[in-house]
């Protein structure tokens, strides 16, 4: 069974222009979610969806958005970037229903470089 | 809200000694706790979870982590370290509401 696929691996922008990056999970998987990543803030969850919907967001902008289509493949968009934008974007699927000790699976990431 | 704290933002070991990577956690109900390893530019490996079956649980990589319900704590464990356990560590708990809660982050270094 394939991985979490993200796209693409790595990424150069300057400050203004926007970026979207993609995520396909794993067959059947029907929540991705979204997570960046910097050496000084750690892991901090943006989003997750499941079954086209957001369920959760977390404490980012509004110029962080997302959304999934039906085959459950996630993107994440980010507008007017800001230097502080560069980090690593992991995305995460997991199996819903069933055991809830279900872990999330991750994507080797996306590496944002803001210029 | 749930939470995970991990004590040490840098542990380092020698090649061969014991790994001790220390998380607890905060649930006001049944924690789905779970540790993850995280190679240099890559994305972060699930190690092991635990499912309420047993208390001491066996990841991969000869890594174990014991629940400790008493202490609110799931720290992980190896008994000696190889330079290839060198990587960041996560400990993590899911809410019911199937959001994750990462902790901060451990990064082992193994001397040689």
């Amino acid at each position: 069974k394939a991985g979490v696929t993200q796209t693409p691996r790595y990424l150069i922008k300057t400050r203004g222009q926007q970026v979207t990056l993609s995520c396909s999970p794993i067959s059947g998987h029907r929540s991705v979610s979204w997570y960046q990543q910097t050496p000084g803030q750690g892991l901090q969850f943006l989003f997750e969806y499941f079954s086209e919907t957001q369920r959760n967001k977390g404490n980012f902008p509004g110029r962080f958005s997302g959304r999934q289509f039906s085959n459950s493949r996630s993107e994440m968009n980010v507008s007017t970037l800001e230097l502080g934008d560069s980090a690593l974007y992991l995305c995460a699927s997991s199996l819903l229903g069933g055991s809830s000790y279900n872990e999330q699976f991750f994507g080797p990431g996306t590496r944002l470089t803001v210029l | 809200a749930q939470s995970v704290t991990q004590l040490g933002s840098h542990v380092s070991v020698s090649e061969g000694a014991l790994v001790l990577l220390r998380c607890n956690y905060s649930s006001s109900v049944p924690p789905y706790l779970f540790w993850y390893v995280q190679y240099p530019n890559q994305g972060l490996q699930l190690l092991l979870k635990y499912t309420s079956a047993a208390t001491l649980v066996k990841g991969i990589n000869g890594f174990e982590a014991e629940f400790k319900k008493s202490e609110t704590s799931f720290h992980l464990t190896k008994p000696s370290a190889h330079m290839s356990d060198a990587a960041e560590y996560f400990c993590a708990v899911r809410s019911t509401g199937n959001q994750f809660y990462f902790g901060t982050g451990t990064s082992l270094t193994v001397i040689p």
